[in-house]
């Protein structure tokens, strides 16, 4: 079984320029997450989607940040325009459910760079 | 969702045991007790999961005293591959169905 997919794995851009993450949850799995990792830092929740709904937004900057989940299956998180502290790692997870009892499942994550 | 306490770092040896506790004294009745792995440039990943006593898998052994406010994650006879940060969550299906998570314990395995 294929895990979450995301990508790119890796993103420079400069300061006020527009980025998109793509993530691609486990097949059948549908609540997905997108973290954000900052260095030496545990990811933090950015927003969570049952199917294509949207139910946890609340840690969203929403002034530059959005993201969709056309038709439930796979996502985009876009910035624009990135700032310099928005340089991190993204993470998507993705659960059957949204239950805890056997955890969530993480890609590999975006590593953004913004000079 | 409750908090969690944790070392920030820990070192061991290989072929050691090495015991991780959280401390989480708000934990709710409904609450679940979950670790996490994460190497670097990975994501993290699901190591145990449980509620009270004792659960065993092939990773790992989570202990959890009755009072529930705390736990201990051990880890049989460390390898360096087990070199990472670990995570120590509590929450609920019946809360946002989100984790947070604080900022591990970074564990080093020497040779």
């Amino acid at each position: 079984e294929a895990g979450v997919v995301q990508s790119p794995r890796y993103k420079i851009i400069e300061k006020k320029q527009p980025v998109a993450f793509w993530c691609n949850p486990i097949s059948g799995h549908n609540t997905l997450y997108w973290y954000r990792q900052n260095l030496g830092q545990g990811p933090e929740l950015l927003i969570r989607y049952e199917n294509e709904e949207a139910v946890d937004d609340s840690q969203l900057p929403k002034d530059r940040f959005s993201a969709e989940r056309l038709k439930g299956v796979d996502s985009t998180l876009k910035i624009q325009p990135a700032e310099l502290g928005d340089s991190a790692v993204y993470l998507c997870a993705s659960s059957l459910g949204g239950t805890l009892n056997y955890g969530y499942t993480f890609g590999s994550g975006t590593r953004l760079t913004v000079v | 969702l409750a908090k969690t306490t944790q070392p920030i770092s820990m070192d061991s040896y290989e072929g050691q045991e090495v015991n991780i506790t959280c401390s989480h004294n708000n934990i709710a009745t409904n609450d679940y007790i979950t670790w996490y792995q994460q190497f670097p440039s990975q994501g993290p990943r699901f190591i145990i999961q449980g509620y009270k006593t004792k659960v065993t898998n092939e990773v790992a052994s989570l202990f959890i005293p009755a009072d529930r406010k705390s736990s201990t994650l051990s880890l049989p006879r460390v390898s360096l591959s087990d070199t990472a940060v670990y995570y120590c969550l509590v929450g609920s299906s019946g809360s946002a169905r989100q984790l947070t998570f604080g900022s591990g314990t970074q564990l080093t395995v020497l040779p």
